[in-house]
């Protein structure tokens, strides 16, 4: 089944903090977040894996609660650059072949 | 530079037409994988390759076909039993085991 993200949809302007929301009905063992430019592939961000640490990279960085099965991704002090489509990938165990099912996206605009 | 080709990047079809999207990789990774992406909608998982000569289905596999001859090359063949075929096709590539995919700058099909 498909994790629900949440919000759909956000606007910010530069300089502004955001939370992207990940939340799956099933047991997790990773979580994974990839960024989608309009009319470009998806760019991995990180990955989460069940008893590991918070992810960081520059001002992006996210949490996993197992317990909860959920993930969030943080954005502090957004760029223009930020802007685009937010996906979490799960992955209800640890496939070999790593199977995720992917949220339906979060559409993040950054304004000047 | 390494990387994940599709060809071509945009295809037009006439309905009942079989049509053959082509992703090559030189990553050398093990596991390939064909996703579908709706207007505004996430990745759906077609099929997946862990290895030569071996691939399983996804979510969405049915009205698709798919070999994988080589380590490099993962075709992916949209029939003319697939009843919505227009889409953008996503393919990408992860070592075996390895957590992080890299995607294809995609296919956008239009059958007319």
């Amino acid at each position: 089944q498909q994790p629900v993200q949440s919000p759909q949809a956000v606007i910010l302007r530069e300089g502004e903090d955001a939370v992207i929301n990940c939340s799956s009905s099933k047991a997790l063992y990773s979580v994974h977040w990839y960024r989608q430019k309009h009319g470009e592939a998806p760019v991995f961000l990180m990955i989460l894996l069940k008893g590991g640490e918070q992810k960081g990279h520059d001002k992006i960085s996210a949490s996993f609660n197992e317990k909860k099965q959920q993930s969030s991704l943080y954005l502090t002090a957004s760029q223009l650059s930020y802007s685009g489509t937010y996906f979490c990938g799960t992955d209800p165990k640890n496939n070999a072949g790593n199977m995720l099912t992917f949220g339906g996206g979060t559409r993040l605009m950054v304004k000047p | 530079d390494g990387g994940i080709t599709q060809s071509p990047k945009y295809l037009f079809r006439k309905e009942g037409q079989n049509v053959t999207l082509s992703c090559e990789q030189n990553l050398n990774h093990d596991a390939m994988y064909w996703y579908r992406q709706d207007p505004g909608q996430g990745l759906r998982l077609i099929y997946y390759s862990q290895i030569v000569n071996d691939f399983q289905k996804g979510d969405i596999a049915e009205g698709y076909s798919v070999s994988r001859e080589k380590k490099e090359s993962f075709p992916l063949t949209v029939t003319s039993a697939q009843k919505n075929p227009t889409a953008f096709y996503l393919c990408a590539s992860s070592l075996s085991g390895g957590l992080e995919q890299f995607f294809g700058p995609g296919t956008r099909l239009t059958v007319l």
